[in-house]
């Protein structure tokens, strides 16, 4: 089975510019989260999808958005992006279900970088 | 608010050896699960163990162990017999039961010396 996978894994924006990133859940996942990873704030969640709907959202201003399509993917996008946004961005899915078992499989990350 | 504290941002150990990596956490809930997370450099997060708050026994996964004291709020983690592989950030994470948001702490670098 594959894993979680995220495109694209490394990008260069300048200030200003928005972003589009994205993200497959591993398959029969329905729930996918974003976090925000910074050496300075480490690993900051961001929102929470489940069947196309967001659960959970983090404290990150309106400028980060994100959607789930009716088969699971899931996209978050950044707005007039500032030089603060640069960071490894995490997409995690999970299964729900019971037991329930709260373990989150995590893909390798988009790593933003903005000039 | 719930909160993870991991007081040690580096720790070295050599080969074979055991090392153990410490994490705090604060919440008010009563059933919760705490995860030990694995990133190696460039690599994706893996779970390395997890210990669901109601059971007292505390999880095993081969040379991967916890120590687990819910009323102290603590849930360490014990690496044995240590191995190059070992090297990586890792994370000590809490989530309420149900819930979907993981609160990880600030993460601990582990260096193996060969």
């Amino acid at each position: 089975k594959a894993g979680v996978t995220q495109t694209p894994r490394y990008l260069i924006k300048t200030r200003g510019q928005q972003v589009t990133l994205s993200c497959s859940p591993i398959s029969g996942h329905r729930s996918v989260s974003w976090y925000q990873q910074t050496p300075g704030q480490g690993l900051q969640f961001l929102f929470e999808y489940f069947s196309e709907t967001q659960r959970n959202k983090g404290n990150f201003p309106g400028r980060f958005s994100g959607r789930q399509f009716s088969n699971s993917r899931s996209e978050m996008n950044v707005s007039t992006l500032e030089l603060g946004d640069s960071a490894l961005y995490l997409c995690a899915s999970s299964l729900e279900g019971r037991p329930y078992t709260g373990e989150l499989f995590f893909g390798e990350g988009s790593r933003l970088t903005v000039l | 608010a719930q909160t993870v504290t991991q007081s040690q941002p580096e720790m070295s150990v050599q080969e074979a050896e055991t090392v153990t990596l410490s994490c705090t956490y604060d919440t008010s809930e009563s059933d919760y699960y705490l995860f030990w997370y694995k990133q190696p450099p460039s690599r994706q997060m893996i779970l390395v163990i997890r210990q669901e708050a109601y059971k007292q026994q505390n999880a095993t996964e081969n040379r991967f162990s916890v120590n687990f004291q819910k009323a102290a709020k603590s849930f360490s983690l014990k690496i044995s017999d240590s191995q190059l592989g070992d090297a990586a950030m890792y994370f000590c994470a809490y989530v309420r039961e149900g819930a979907q948001k993981l609160v990880f702490g600030q993460g601990t670098r582990l260096t193996i010396n060969p």
